[in-house]
């Protein structure tokens, strides 16, 4: 079974403060998302990458920066995280040349910035 | 980047079939047609993609009109497991393999 993990469910962060939120995938796989889901709203694009050390914009990548060093394993950091950035957020990974390929969801992790 | 319309919500009965539909007119030539869902709690899990051809699996069905402008997702019999939020997605062309979600369909399903 394809595994996407994502360290936490639930985070609680003051305003300011630095967060880190880690993804690891175990299918070997280039892709790599970060979203965000918000009511009304749907999933939203922050950053993708296709291959170590690369990355791409989404739709909604300010406040937002992410770390590619391993294949495994994409990690998205909130500089200072703001109380517009409470939100559900969402990792996934999917194979990429010669697609398209599903992506591969993780369960989420309810980030709170108070 | 091309949108997809899908209706805010619809409701179905236990064990009868489902159709969602879902138009994207601006839909280009390489645009896949996506479908993901995403149970109570959960991440999104996909369900199924096409291109022009009707298509089917074991979860579904995915009629594609023949000018692409419009598409259904098809739960031949649905179950109170299938009550999720349906999301319709172009997939773009290209290697990336990047989706635009939207706010999907939230389908509920009476026992």
């Amino acid at each position: 079974d394809v595994k996407v993990t994502q360290s936490s469910r639930y985070l609680v962060k003051r305003t300011g403060e630095k967060v880190f939120l880690e993804c690891v995938q175990d299918m070997d796989h280039e892709n790599m998302f970060w979203y965000r889901q918000d009511p009304g709203l749907g999933l939203r694009l922050i950053y993708f990458s296709y291959d170590v050390k690369m990355k791409e914009k989404g739709d909604i990548p300010e406040g937002y920066s992410v770390s590619r060093e391993k294949k495994e394993r994409f990690s998205l950091i909130l500089e200072s995280a703001s109380t517009n950035q409470t939100s559900m957020y969402l990792c996934a990974s999917s194979f990429l040349a010669g697609g398209p390929y599903e992506q591969y969801f993780g369960p989420g992790t309810r980030l709170t910035v108070t | 980047d091309a949108k997809t319309t899908q209706p805010n919500s619809m409701e179905s009965n236990e064990e009868e079939p489902v159709h969602l539909p879902c138009n994207h007119s601006t839909i280009s030539g390489t645009d896949y047609i996506h479908w993901y869902r995403q149970l109570p709690s959960q991440g999104p899990e996909y369900v199924i993609h096409g291109l022009t051809s009707n298509v089917n699996n074991r979860m579904a069905s995915l009629a594609i009109a023949e000018d692409r402008k419009s598409s259904t997702l098809i739960l031949h019999r649905a179950t109170l497991r299938d009550a999720a939020v349906y999301y319709c997605i172009l997939g773009l062309g290209g290697a990336t393999n990047k989706l635009i979600f939207g706010t999907g369909t939230l389908l509920a399903v009476q026992p």
